[in-house]
């Protein structure tokens, strides 16, 4: 069984300033894949990225970019240059490449970020 | 694309009644899933769909619960003789098939409350 834990239940930061959401996960598996979602206020869950296990270099999307450390088995999330829009709960997430009926999400707690101008 | 969509958004009830909820998913995603979140909880996986069949249901599905897909398009989650434990967001996602690395979207959820 996987777990994925979140240990910042809530992390606050200004406006244009950079923060970093931790995410460890345990797993078994040696392929996989890991997401961030981000959940804003009463608004459906996003997709922010998504990394492949087997690619060691780290995924980018504009001003978010992860630090994924296979060994450790940690996935950070890094937001750049943050945004009234950016507040959130962010979800660490993972999911297994071993085929069968693996197919489900698991998820952390999440990390509740607020921006604040 | 218009995306998954999720019916009721809200739905209170008491204690003991039966109710159901509608999920919409992206037209061409052949995968449905459906999650529940608790409050200061991540979403937790109750059972996955590919077509119509359903292939896998957690253990936080009791025998109260069971969900359905009848023509692989729209599903139904369906809880009878809720209870107040029942509370919670229940949240439909859709992806393509072809792999985990596919991005599941998720639809608005709806809130139930118990009474």
């Amino acid at each position: 069984a996987q777990t994925v834990t979140q240990s910042q239940p809530e992390m606050s930061v200004q406006e244009a300033e950079t923060v970093t959401l931790s995410c460890t996960y345990d797993t078994s598996e040696n392929n996989y894949y890991l997401f961030w979602y981000k959940q804003p206020p009463s608004r459906q869950m996003i997709l922010v990225i998504r990394q492949e296990a087997y690619k060691q270099q780290n995924a980018t999307e504009n001003r978010f970019s992860v630090n994924f450390q296979k060994a450790a088995k940690s996935f950070s999330l890094k937001i750049s240059d943050s945004q009234l829009g950016d507040t959130a709960m962010y979800f660490c997430a993972f999911i297994p490449d071993s085929g069968g009926s693996n197919y489900k999400l698991t998820f952390g707690k999440g990390t509740l970020l607020t921006v604040n101008p | 694309d218009t995306g998954v969509s999720q019916d009721p958004r809200h739905k209170i009830t008491k204690r003991g009644q039966n109710v159901t909820f509608r999920c919409d998913p992206i037209s061409e995603h052949n995968r449905l899933y459906w999650y529940r979140q608790t409050l200061g909880q991540g979403p937790e996986f109750l059972t996955y769909f590919q077509n119509e069949a359903q292939l896998e249901k957690s253990r936080l599905l009791s025998d109260r619960f069971s969900a359905e897909r009848p023509k692989g398009s729209f599903s139904t989650l369906e809880i009878q003789r809720t209870e107040q434990g029942d509370s919670a967001m229940y949240l439909c996602a859709s992806t393509r098939a072809g792999g985990n690395y596919n991005e599941q979207f998720f639809g608005p959820g709806t809130r139930l409350t118990v009474l």
